[in-house]
């Protein structure tokens, strides 16, 4: 099955620098890779997803890229504000009809310093 | 914001006692999901479902039971909670159709089993 590695598991920035997290999966049948935040107390909410068909996406100051070739995904945070502070997910999904449907990375907790 | 809900969202209760962990959605989506979320922020998925009557076992194993006989609703049950149980569980759930891997997910519950 899919096996999805993330990493830092944590990070801290100062208030405007950039963020970067990155993780890498091993199903190459997998073709949608979604963001997650998660802040304190709540469940994690959708950020920023991206399909196998594009290697890179952009929503304001957050943007994701892909590399198929590497099996690697990363998101890339600027201009970061106290409010990213957060915990991020990453996940990955093999192609449709999979029972599980999502994999995710085991978490990087997001410090934005002011 | 997506439409999906849990109560109680706090639960301290003793050894032996029974709960049901509630999640209904209001999107109309087919698989709804629980995910175990442990204090080192990794989600692991313990029960899902295609619809209506069907429910499978997740990655995790779990003593919890989970039961779908309405669309909008996917109740998880703990017969007999123990200290080991404790943890913070959030439901989730996704739309059979284009945009079919994409989870979304309740607060969750933080429950405590003394």
């Amino acid at each position: 099955g899919e096996n999805v590695e993330q990493h830092p598991s944590t990070l801290s920035v100062q208030e405007g620098d950039s963020a970067v997290i990155k993780c890498t999966y091993s199903d190459s049948a997998s073709n949608y890779f979604p963001w997650y935040k998660q802040e304190l107390g709540k469940g994690p909410q959708l950020i920023i997803d991206i399909r196998s068909n594009v290697g890179e996406k952009k929503d304001q100051r957050i943007a994701v890229t892909l590399n198929k070739t590497a099996k690697h995904f990363s998101l890339h945070i600027t201009e970061t504000q106290p409010e990213d502070s957060a915990v991020y997910f990453c996940a990955a999904s093999p192609s449709s009809g999979s029972a599980r449907q999502l994999t995710f990375g085991s978490g990087t907790q997001l410090t934005v310093l002011p | 914001e997506a439409d999906i809900y849990q109560t109680p969202r706090y639960l301290v209760i003793g050894t032996g006692k029974k709960i049901t962990l509630e999640c209904s959605q209001t999107m109309g989506h087919d698989k709804m999901y629980w995910y175990q979320q442990d204090p080192g922020m990794e989600l692991h998925l313990i029960h899902y479902s295609y619809g209506v009557n069907s429910t499978e076992k997740g990655d995790l194993s779990s003593e919890s039971t989970v039961s779908r006989i309405r669309t909008e609703h996917f109740p998880l049950t703990l017969e007999s909670a123990r200290p080991s149980h404790t943890s913070q569980y959030l439901c989730a759930s996704s739309n059979r159709g284009a945009q079919q891997e994409t989870q979304y997910f309740g607060p969750g519950t933080r429950l405590l089993v003394l």
